[in-house]
């Protein structure tokens, strides 16, 4: 079975300075793992996912994430956040039958 | 292209009351989720559809019963709801081209209270 830890449940920072938000997982299987954001009061929208090949992964809005077998981990990182970037995340890992397995989210709040 | 569309977009129940939430989507996607989110507990799978006329229970399908009569609608409904169902209620597509790499398409939520 798989499963999703998201080891801080909310991250503040201020603008301008670089965000790493931290996502282990455990799976039996081969492994596909997905960030996700939620802005407030809307439905979740991809960032990036990680199939295979480079484990360095790019994202919308210039997010990117690293794939490490070794440490079960997949952090999601931004080397300067805005404002806009105040919301949800949520990593994810792929199951049978595209069956999505959830982290319990981290808030990002970016102040001024 | 509305993508994923719910209906309705809020919702006051009473406990015992039923009501029917429904998702469509206008991608031609077979595969068809709901999800219930809760602070802390991230989306946690209630029920899902792998094509027209068939579903299957999730992670948390009690209380919950659904219905995919023509492929681009899932119905959830709640046949007497009940104050722990009260949550923010997600439904997503996704395409058959790989099952288990294929990006998730997310509708803008349900929220429904139950008194």
């Amino acid at each position: 079975a798989q499963s999703v830890t998201q080891l801080d449940s909310q991250v503040p920072v201020f603008e301008e300075a670089p965000v790493e938000l931290r996502c282990n997982y455990s799976s039996s299987v081969s492994v596909y793992l997905f960030w996700y954001v939620q802005y407030p009061n809307q439905g979740l929208q991809l960032l990036l996912k990680y199939l295979s090949g480079s484990t360095l992964v790019k994202g919308i809005n210039g997010f990117e994430a690293e794939f490490n077998k070794s440490q079960t981990s997949f952090h999601l990182r931004k080397p300067s956040v805005h404002i806009s970037d105040t919301a949800e995340y949520f990593c994810a890992v792929s199951g049978e039958g595209n069956k999505l397995v959830f982290g319990a989210g981290t808030i990002l709040r970016v102040k001024s | 292209n509305a993508g994923v569309t719910q209906t309705p977009k809020f919702r006051v129940l009473k406990t015992g009351q039923s009501m029917t939430l429904l998702c469509a989507q206008d991608m031609n996607h077979e595969y068809m989720y709901w999800y219930r989110q809760d602070p802390g507990m991230g989306l946690r799978l209630i029920h899902y559809s792998v094509g027209e006329g068939t579903t299957a229970k999730g992670e948390v399908p009690d209380g919950y019963n659904v219905s995919r009569l023509k492929k681009q609608n899932f119905l959830l409904g709640l046949e007497s709801a009940a104050p722990s169902q009260t949550s923010v209620y997600f439904c997503a597509s996704s395409t058959r081209t790989s099952a288990s790499t294929d990006t998730q398409y997310f509708g803008p939520g349900t929220r429904l209270t139950v008194l």
